[in-house]
């Protein structure tokens, strides 16, 4: 069936980066383009970006730029989302989407 | 930046319409989904491009949209849809970047 699997929890230390993995599964991989969403703790959900599978064209919330890189490797369905600089308020859970289908979402711990 | 507006709570009884609304400058132009999402877990699309509900969701949640507001509507609301609802849009800039509304607190007592 139609699937997205992320990869696991990651703790990180402050100005660390940490990279999410978001493997489709069920589909055409390049038909769809794969958002990244977050929510911390209590709060709603606030987009970070889109990538292209088929180009590799990329769009990313202004919040983001220059901290925020999404990449691809199509030769196992696989999208990537790193964010650098990690502060406290990174914190949160990190979901690929392919709008209609989401991942059941990656926690970020940023902990000093 | 864009911004999308909706109220913050919404509170009906059991078989009850609940109306939840979405406001944002672009959306006579743009689609709007709505998403729901219960405690824990990961949204679930109910709603796309306005009106249009996706296979498998229970036919009492209907879509529409009206100049600058869209609005999810859950005709007899059911306990089981207590959630937050979000609506997701994107602005006339042409750059496709997307926005999510604060969110709607749902709860059916």
């Amino acid at each position: 069936q139609v699937q997205l699997v992320q990869s696991g929890a990651e703790v990180k230390r402050p100005g660390a980066s940490v990279k999410v993995s978001c493997q489709a599964s069920g589909y055409t991989f390049t038909g769809y383009y794969i958002h990244w969403v977050r929510q911390a703790p209590g709060h709603g959900l606030e987009w970070m970006g889109w990538i292209n599978p088929k180009s590799g064209d990329t769009k990313y919330a202004q919040k983001f730029q220059g901290r925020v890189t999404m990449t691809l490797d199509t030769s196992i369905s696989t999208t990537y989302m790193e964010l650098s600089s990690l502060r406290s308020d990174d914190m949160a859970v990190y979901f690929c989407a392919r709008l209609d289908i989401w991942g059941h979402g990656t926690m970020v711990i940023v902990f000093s | 930046s864009y911004e999308l507006t909706q109220p913050p709570s919404v509170s009906v009884s059991p078989g009850q319409t609940a109306r939840i609304t979405c406001s944002g400058d672009a959306l006579p132009k743009k689609y709007t989904y709505w998403y729901q999402q219960k405690s824990g877990q990961a949204p679930v699309l109910v709603i796309y491009e306005d009106s249009e509900r996706p296979s498998g969701i229970p036919e009492r949640f209907s879509g529409s949209s009206s100049g600058t507001m869209a609005t999810l509507t859950i005709s007899g609301a059911q306990v089981e849809d207590e959630a937050d609802y979000y609506c997701y849009s994107t602005d006339n800039s042409g750059d496709r970047s997307y926005v999510f509304g604060p969110g709607t607190r749902v709860t059916v007592l």
